[in-house]
């Protein structure tokens, strides 16, 4: 049964530092890994999709990288701003199933 | 284009009762999945609809059930609600296995 686990839960940084955030996941034979966005009460905003064959993705002020051979996926956000602040979520996409098993969440505060 | 659409946005409803949800996909996509989020328990997988076909379903009782439509469009109903039902439902669609897009999600409150 695939496990997915965000590290910390929780996270309050000074505008303008760097954020990592943490995926670990038990079952390495994923299709592919997607971070989700979410602010309170709303729903889920897609940020990044990595493919199992990738080792990372950009967009603009956030990078995601994947090591399935570990089952690690890491997030970045660059000079983090007020309005990152959020839940941020990984989840696992397994061909063999059609769903995403998810992460408890990090939730992020960038303090001004 | 247009968005994964869910209604309604909120509801209450009392114990016992049932409630239906809908979901419009983003046109073209034919996969439609749900998930219930709480606080305690997270987001997780309820089922997954693919031209008009349930491929699976997560581990929910039997009161929980959906159905998809001709159109894409996907309906969850919940029968003889309980206090525990109350969540957040969010419904995501895709056009292949290459990534979801969900929807704004249904706040049901159940008294």
């Amino acid at each position: 049964k695939q496990e997915v686990t965000q590290i910390p839960a929780a996270l309050s940084v000074p505008e303008g530092e760097n954020l990592v955030l943490n995926c670990s996941f038990t079952d390495s034979a994923i299709y592919n890994l997607q971070w989700f966005r979410q602010d309170p009460g709303k729903g889920l905003t897609s940020l990044l999709l990595i493919q199992s064959s990738q080792r990372e993705q950009t967009s603009g002020r956030l990078n995601a990288s994947l090591d399935k051979s570990s089952g690690r996926s890491t997030l970045y956000i660059a000079a983090s701003q007020p309005g990152d602040s959020a839940t941020y979520l990984c989840a696992v996409f397994k061909a063999a199933g059609n769903k995403l098993t998810f992460g408890g969440g990090t939730r992020v505060l960038v303090k001004p | 284009k247009a968005g994964v659409t869910q209604t309604p946005r909120y509801l209450i409803k009392t114990r016992g009762q049932q409630v239906t949800l809908s979901c419009s996909p983003i046109s073209g996509h034919r996969s439609v999945s749900w998930y219930q989020q709480t606080p305690g328990q997270g987001l997780q997988f309820l089922f997954e609809y693919f031209s008009e076909t349930q491929r699976n379903k997560g581990n929910f009782p039997g009161r929980f059930s959906g159905r998809q439509f001709s159109n894409s469009r996907s309906e969850m109903n919940v029968s003889t609600l309980e206090l525990g039902d109350s969540a957040l439902y969010l419904c995501a669609s895709s056009y292949t296995r290459d990534g979801y897009t969900f929807g704004s999600g249904t706040r049901l409150t159940v008294v």
